[in-house]
Order: C-alpha cells, then structure tokens, then sequence
C-alpha cells in the first residue's frame, strides 16, 4: 500500500525567501509521484509529477522537485516566493493497483509575509 | 477544454436527507474518480470509473453511497440519509489512459454541509 508523509502542516516564509514543502512517501512499487496546490474553494491543480524520467521534475509557477529514492523524498522547492503562492500544496502517490487512484499527505499549508 | 465541472458547488442538508452530485468529465478522458475531502485533510479515494463501468469502491464508501456514470460520460455520486459525518468536499477527477502516471484533472468540488 502507498502513503505519504508531508512534514508541516504549515510553513511561513517571507516574500522573496526559498520555498521548501517536505513529502515523504512510501510504496511498494516504483512511485508515480505529484505536487497539487488547492485555494481557497478551488478544485486541486497539478503544479509537477515524477514519473520516472528526471530526477528533477519542474513545473508550473517556478516550483520544482526533486525525486531520492534513498530517501523516499519528493521534496517541492521554489527559490523565491511570491504572495500568490499563498495556498494549501498536497503531495501525492498513484496506486499500483489497476484503480490507480491518488493517495495523499494531509498538506500543508503556505504563508508568505510581506 | 472546459475542465472537469461539478454541481452544485454548495448543498446544504438537514440530516435524513438524500442528495445527489454530478461531475462532468473532461470529454475524452475514460476515467472518472471520486474523493472526500474533509477540513485539513487531503483527499481520500471513494470510487473510480473506466468509461461505463465502476471497478472499485474504497471502504469509505458505505452502503448509503451509489455512484453512476451512465454511457461513460457524466457522473453522479448519491448519499442517502446524510449524516452530519457525511460534511465535506465531494471532488471529481478525470484522466485520460490506464497508467498511473496520467493526470488527474479535478473539479471545483461540491461542499456538502449536513445540519
């Protein structure tokens, strides 16, 4: 079975500081792995997803990830944060069964200050 | 593309109460997934399709839940006599292919209040 660990609920950065969203994830076959962010009363949207090719995933807005499987981390990154990245970020594993459907970390949410 | 859409966005029940969602896929896409979301949590599976058919149910899905996707296209998602534990965010999603390495695109979610 898969599940993922996202350390922080929340996590604050100042405006122009790195942004660093921690996941963690454990599976018994080759991940397929994704970082979604949600607003407030919005649907789930994916920002990059690992599907074995690069290590290093980029994706939308400037965040990138980087996949280790030494350390079952998928780590989500972005060198500057803007007040727009204000939002809830998930984390995400597919299934291996035929269903294939997403388990995911409780999330974390992102401030960033002024 | 217009995006997965759902309705309605908002529903609010008194407990007993039966009541019905609807997802619309994006059009090509042949699966069709459905997650609970409750307040500080991420999404949990209930219950996919591949195109007509539904084959498989999460645990949470109890028996006061029944799901459709007639003809493969849309979905509806029924709970009957609501409980007050039933309060959150229905989502849908829809991909397109087999692997789990497609995309889900996910709708705006329907928010279920039961009082």
């Amino acid at each position: 079975a898969q599940s993922v660990t996202q350390l922080g609920s929340h996590v604050s950065v100042s405006e122009g500081a790195l942004v660093l969203l921690r996941c963690n994830y454990s599976s018994s076959v080759p991940p397929y792995l994704f970082w979604y962010v949600q607003y407030p009363n919005q649907g789930l949207q994916l920002l990059l997803k690992y599907t074995s090719a690069a290590t290093l995933v980029k994706g939308i807005n400037g965040f990138e990830a980087e996949f280790k499987k030494s350390e079952t981390s998928f780590h989500l990154t972005k060198p500057s944060a803007h007040m727009s990245d204000a939002a809830e970020y998930f984390c995400a594993v597919s299934g291996s069964g035929s269903a294939r459907q997403l388990t995911f970390g409780s999330g974390t949410q992102l401030t960033v200050l002024p | 593309d217009t995006g997965v859409s759902q309705n309605p966005r908002h529903k609010i029940t008194k407990r007993g109460q039966n009541v019905t969602f609807r997802c619309d896929p994006i059009s090509e896409h042949n699966r069709l997934y459905w997650y609970r979301q409750t307040l500080g949590q991420g999404p949990e599976f209930l219950t996919y399709f591949q195109n007509e058919a539904q084959l498989e149910k999460s645990r949470l899905l109890s028996d006061r839940f029944s799901a459709e996707r007639p003809k493969g296209s849309f979905s509806t998602l029924e709970i009957q006599r609501t409980e007050q534990g039933d309060s959150a965010m229905y989502l849908c999603a829809s991909s397109q292919g087999t692997g789990g390495r497609n995309e889900q695109f996910f709708g705006p979610g329907t928010r279920l209040t039961v009082l």
